[in-house]
């Protein structure tokens, strides 16, 4: 079975502070994909970043990065200098073998100014 | 470059009711898959759309039925709906055909469904 466990609930920052998100996942299926969506108080979810199992390479995009540890299933995100526009819920996401995606409960991230 | 567009942004049902929910996909995009997310949860799979077949199902009961048309775009029939059934119904759209593909999953805005 696969599972996705995010286990902060509300993460609460002033403005311009570093805010790491925390992921571990369950498969056992050796190729799969992880993901990151944002979901802002409009309800839209935006796709922030994917990373494949075969691939471990950490990398960033701007103010994002993800830090992806297959050792320990694990796949953290991490968004730099903190700005008010990023208050939202972030979700983490895994897909194998299928087609559909394996949402975490989501996070709660409020900036402050 | 238009994205993912659902219809209509609200609904209010009552029990017992029928309600059709509408989704057209990102231009380009050849799949449409639904999820439910109920108030301060994650979304949860309904099913997959490609080339007009249900391609996969989540464990959601034959009351959730869907449809895709020749131009991509689907429907997300509920009936007999429950006070259990409300909730954001998210669409989103990918390309691919098989599992193995690259494809991410854009989505919509959401319908919110409340039943009364």
């Amino acid at each position: 079975a696969q599972k996705v466990t995010q286990a902060q609930t509300e993460i609460s920052v002033v403005e311009k502070e570093d805010v790491t998100l925390d992921c571990v996942y369950e498969t056992r299926d050796t190729t799969y994909y992880l993901f990151w969506y944002k979901q802002p108080p409009s309800g839209e979810l935006v796709f922030l970043i994917r990373r494949n199992s075969f691939d471990e390479q950490n990398e960033i995009s701007g103010r994002y990065s993800w830090n992806f540890q297959k050792s320990t299933s694990s796949f953290n995100f991490t968004i730099t200098a903190s700005q008010v526009v990023d208050s939202a819920v972030y979700f983490c996401a895994l897909r194998f073998n299928d087609y559909k995606l394996s949402f975490g409960a989501g996070t709660t991230v409020t900036v402050r100014a | 470059d238009a994205g993912v567009t659902q219809s209509p942004t609200h609904l209010i049902k009552t029990r017992g009711q029928q309600v059709t929910l509408r989704c057209s996909p990102k231009s380009g995009h050849d799949t449409v898959s639904w999820y439910q997310q109920a108030l301060g949860q994650g979304p949860q799979f309904i099913f997959q759309y490609y080339e007009e077949e249900e391609r996969q199902r989540g464990n959601f009961p034959d009351r959730f039925s869907g449809h895709q048309f020749p131009n991509y775009s689907s429907e997300l029939n509920v009936n007999a709906l429950w006070l259990g059934d409300s909730a954001l119904y998210l669409c989103a759209s990918s390309t691919g055909t098989s599992w193995a593909s690259t494809d991410t999953q854009y989505f919509g805005p959401g319908t919110r469904l409340t039943v009364l």
